[in-house]
């Protein structure tokens, strides 16, 4: 089937590194994309990895694996803006229709003081 | 606009009413998608155009569901004779081309059915 699995709720420190992991089962590969969300507000795009490795964008930086169908998102110097919902998400199937990304529930991230 | 716009906000409908959420995407962008998102939840895929063509529709729940885009610019999301489980946020998000890329999303419309 197609899934994909990240943790309901984190908590992290204020200054710290935390790393949000995602899982995913697709009927093929075309991509991997991560978005932040404020409660209440739209998804903003954070990452696309379609290659394998780590991509390092600022304070956050996104890996890939492909043959083990996982990637996690690494924020650094934790700020208390970063407290939001981080999605993972990813196309169904290869060549299928561009948009129909399968997300995740969402990784609720608390920072705290 | 600078962003991908909806109207209304928020949206208060009697259980058996009709309703018409609106998308106004970035000036120029070709793919436009409709996701439904619950509390707790993460956006799920309803349908997808490609200038004025619907292209995949597959996401949507019923035959109570409809989209258009007539002139491949703003969509609208009508939903007929509305439900309680219908209750939910409505994205819409665009994106510039038709491959695989980023996209720009909507604040949303938090339709409530009463």
């Amino acid at each position: 089937g197609q899934n994909i699995d990240q943790p309901t709720e984190m908590t992290a420190t204020e200054g710290a590194i935390v790393q949000i992991n995602c899982t995913y089962q697709t009927s093929g590969f075309n991509g991997l994309f991560w978005y932040q969300q404020h409660a209440g507000e739209a998804p903003t795009f954070l990452s696309y990895n379609v290659l394998d490795g780590l991509e390092e964008k600022g304070r956050f930086s996104s890996f890939l694996s492909r043959s083990k169908g996982y990637s996690y998102l690494l924020l650094k110097e934790l700020q208390m803006k970063d407290s939001a919902s981080y999605l993972c998400a990813a196309p169904p199937y290869y060549g299928g229709s561009q948009g129909n990304l399968i997300f995740g529930k969402g990784t609720k991230l608390s920072v705290k003081p | 606009g600078a962003g991908v716009s909806q109207s209304p906000r928020y949206k208060v409908a009697k259980r058996g009413q009709d309703v018409a959420l609106r998308c106004d995407p970035i000036s120029g962008h070709v793919s436009l998608f409709w996701y439904q998102q619950a509390l707790g939840q993460g956006p799920e895929f309803l349908t997808y155009f490609q200038n004025e063509a619907q292209l995949d529709k597959s996401g949507l729940p019923s035959d109570r569901f409809f989209a258009e885009r007539p002139e491949g610019s703003v969509s609208t999301l009508k939903i007929q004779r509305t439900q309680q489980e219908d209750s939910a946020v409505y994205l819409c998000a665009s994106s510039l081309r038709a491959t695989n890329e980023k996209l720009f999303f909507g604040s949303g419309t938090q339709l409530s059915v009463l």
